[in-house]
């Protein structure tokens, strides 16, 4: 079963830039999570979809960050304009049922500068 | 607001040595979950433990869920390099398979 993919792994901008991130989800998996983890933290949770509807987005800084699930499959999360304190690794995960553990993708690496 | 604490934050024991880490979270949640990073890695999925008194071995690791509490338990058993990482328990709340991550124990065996 192949897991999750995201790409690219490694993205490095100017602050004030854009940047956008994909991530396809385990075939099946109606749960998708992008998670924003800083060096030394645990993941933070950004947005979480069900499908294609969004059912939490409540930590996700909507001034610069948006996020889609178009057709309910793969998904990008994108930053305009970026911010030093944006320089972080983007994780995403999915998962099937409730009571399951959500597989994550290999994440993708951003530095600002 | 669920929130997740996770200690100690750094763990360094010696080679077959036993030790215990430690996982509160803040408002009711059935079920917790336990992952592995190694650095430069992503997540890997260790224990989901779904109900009270749950216990779940694979190796020299044990996980334990105490819903009454608050608490879940990660044991180390005769500890060995191969299990030195970073560990993160995540509870999970609501309908919508909401995941609350902890710190994170950075753990290092040392020989």
């Amino acid at each position: 079963e192949a897991g999750v993919a995201q790409s690219p792994r490694y993205k490095i901008i100017e602050k004030r830039q854009s940047v956008a991130f994909w991530c396809n989800p385990i075939s099946g998996h109606a749960t998708l999570y992008w998670y924003q983890q800083i060096l030394g933290q645990g993941p933070k949770l950004l947005i979480q979809f069900q499908n294609n509807g969004v059912v939490d987005d409540s930590q996700l800084p909507k001034d610069r960050f948006s996020a889609e699930r178009l057709k309910g499959v793969d998904s990008t999360l994108k930053i305009q304009p970026a911010k030093l304190e944006d320089s972080a690794v983007y994780l995403c995960a999915s998962k099937t049922g409730r009571n399951t553990e959500a597989f994550f993708g290999q994440g993708t690496r951003l530095t600002v500068v | 607001e669920l929130k997740v604490e996770q200690n100690p934050l750094f763990l360094s024991m010696q080679e077959g040595k036993n030790y215990t880490i430690y996982c509160n979270y803040s408002t009711t949640s059935d079920r917790l979950y336990w992952y592995r990073q190694d650095p430069g890695k992503s997540l890997e999925s260790l224990f989901v433990l779904l109900s009270n008194g749950a216990v779940k071995q694979e190796g020299r690791l044990m996980a334990s869920l105490d819903t009454k509490a608050r608490l879940s338990t990660l044991h180390i058993t005769a500890a060995v390099h191969d299990l030195s990482a970073t560990y993160f328990c995540a509870a999970g709340s609501g309908s919508a398979r909401q995941l609350t991550f902890g710190s994170g124990t950075q753990l290092t065996v040392l020989p």
